[in-house]
């Protein structure tokens, strides 16, 4: 069965700081996966996605992640932290043979001043 | 603004009541996803329309039903309404079936007394 897991409920970090959200999943087949934002009363935001190619993919705001297969992890990074990154971040995947989309329980991102 | 729109906006109803949620995808958008976000249960994916078919069903209640129009709007309609159907809605639209990032309108709030 899909499953997504991102082991944080929350992540607080220094703002210039890098920061990491971490998602790990579990799908037959080769996955899509996903990065989501979701500031205050607002609906989610894309933010970036692998589907195949380069491990390292670079998306909106400054913001990559990593596609790691023997991990099965998909990890997002940032290298500085701004104050208006403090937001719900939710990772996603979709199994290739299937048009289901699984999303994590979400991280709360909190960047310090 | 991500070009979905949903209505209404905020839904106050009783138990027992149907109710009619309405999603209109970006100009474009073939592909129409609803999705449930309570604070116990995270963002659970409903259900998939693809140009007027249904393609992918996630934890969606017999109660519920949605369906998608030849102009490509869709409505998700809940009967029998139950306090724990209170949550927040969201309708994401995309391109295509799978692969592609989605969009995702500002959502209804619902909520059953």
């Amino acid at each position: 069965a899909q499953s997504v897991a991102q082991p944080e409920d929350q992540v607080n970090v220094a703002e210039g700081n890098p920061l990491t959200v971490k998602c790990t999943y579990s799908v037959s087949g080769n996955p899509y996966l996903f990065w989501y934002v979701q500031y205050p009363n607002r609906g989610l935001q894309f933010l970036l996605k692998y589907i195949t190619g380069d491990n390292l993919v670079k998306g909106s705001y400054g913001f990559e992640a990593e596609f790691n297969k023997s991990q099965t992890s998909f990890h997002l990074k940032k290298p500085s932290a701004l104050v208006s990154d403090s937001a719900l971040y939710f990772c996603a995947v979709r199994a290739d043979r299937t048009y289901k989309y699984i999303f994590g329980t979400g991280t709360r991102l909190k960047v310090l001043a | 603004d991500s070009g979905v729109t949903q209505t209404p906006k905020h839904l106050i109803t009783a138990t027992g009541q149907r109710v009619t949620l309405r999603c209109s995808p970006r100009s474009g958008d073939l592909s129409v996803y609803w999705y449930q976000q309570s604070l116990d249960q995270g963002l659970q994916f409903l259900i998939q329309y693809y140009n007027g078919e249904e393609r992918a069903k996630g934890n969606i209640l017999e109660r519920f039903s949605a369906q998608q129009f030849p102009d490509l709007h869709s409505e998700l309609n809940l009967s029998s309404l139950e306090l724990g159907d209170s949550a927040l809605y969201f309708c994401a639209s995309s391109l295509l079936q799978g692969g592609n990032e989605q969009f995702f309108g500002p959502g209804t709030r619902l909520t059953v007394l």
